[in-house]
C-alpha cells in the first residue's frame, strides 16, 4: 500500500470549511483513497473514498488531484463534533486490511 | 442499534495473566477484523476472518495471541501470558462482502492495561 503523509494537527473555526490535505505520491492506478476519522474514545468511522473523480456525500467532499498524488478532505461547515483524528488511507480495491498512519488531529474551535 | 459491540470495554490485568476479548460484528457481516491501537498511534491490523476462516495474520500477532471465529459469528481474541507491552486499545471491525469498497464498521474497542 502506498504511504500517505498528513499534517499532524490543524485548527478550524466552527462553521467554517475544514480542508485536510493528504499526500500519496506513490499511489498506483488501482489504489483508492479512503478517509476515516476517530473521535476520542471511539472506534474509527468511515467518511468517504474515491479513485479518480471528486466525491461528495452527506459527511464530506473528497478532492483528488488529476495526477492522484494528493487529495483534500473537505468538511464544508465544521462543528465542534467534527473534532477528531482524521486518517487518509490508500488501499487496493479488494484489499482487506486498512493501514493507518498517524493522521491529522483536527480541532474545531468555537 | 446493531453496530459492532465489544466486551469488556476495559480490562486491567497483571503481567503473566491470560485475557480474552469478545467481538460481536454487525449481523450478517461475513468479514471481521482485529486491530490494535497504542496511545498516539493509528490502529494496526492484527488479523482478518472471512466467515470462520482466518485468512490473514499480521506479524504483530505473536504466538501468545490467538483469535477465533467459531461458526462465523462472534470472535474472540485471547492473549496469553500478558506483557506490559500488550497494553493498548483492541479494536474489532466488520464488513459485508456486498459493495465494492468494503467499508469497515468499527466497535468501541477494549482497552487493556497490563500492570
Amino acid at each position: 500500500d502506498a504511504k500517505t503523509t498528513q499534517p499532524p494537527s490543524m485548527d478550524c473555526a466552527e462553521g467554517r470549511a475544514a480542508n485536510l490535505p493528504c499526500n500519496h505520491s506513490t499511489i498506483s492506478g488501482n489504489e483508492y483513497v479512503y478517509w476515516y476519522r476517530q473521535i476520542h474514545s471511539q472506534g474509527p468511522q468511515y467518511i468517504i473514498h474515491g479513485l479518480k473523480n471528486n466525491e461528495t456525500n452527506e459527511m464530506a467532499s473528497l478532492i483528488i488531484t488529476e495526477d492522484r498524488k494528493s487529495s483534500t478532505l473537505i468538511l464544508p461547515h465544521a462543528t465542534l463534533r467534527d473534532t477528531a483524528v482524521y486518517y487518509c488511507i490508500v488501499r487496493y480495491q479488494g484489499a482487506q486490511k486498512l493501514v493507518f498512519g498517524q493522521g491529522t488531529r483536527l480541532t474545531i474551535n468555537p | 442499534d446493531t453496530g459492532v459491540s465489544q466486551n469488556p470495554r476495559h480490562k486491567i490485568t497483571k503481567r503473566g495473566q491470560n485475557v480474552t476479548f469478545r467481538c460481536d460484528p454487525i449481523s450478517e457481516h461475513n468479514r471481521l477484523y482485529w486491530y490494535r491501537q497504542t496511545l498516539g498511534q493509528g490502529p494496526e491490523f492484527l488479523t482478518y476472518f472471512q466467515n470462520e476462516a482466518q485468512l490473514e495474520k499480521s506479524r504483530l500477532l505473536s504466538d501468545r495471541f490467538s483469535a477465533e471465529r467459531p461458526k462465523g459469528s462472534f470472535s474472540t481474541l485471547e492473549i496469553q501470558r500478558t506483557e506490559q507491552g500488550d497494553s493498548a486499545m483492541y479494536l474489532c471491525a466488520s464488513s459485508s462482502r456486498e459493495g465494492s469498497y468494503n467499508e469497515q464498521f468499527f466497535g468501541p474497542g477494549t482497552r487493556l492495561t497490563v500492570l
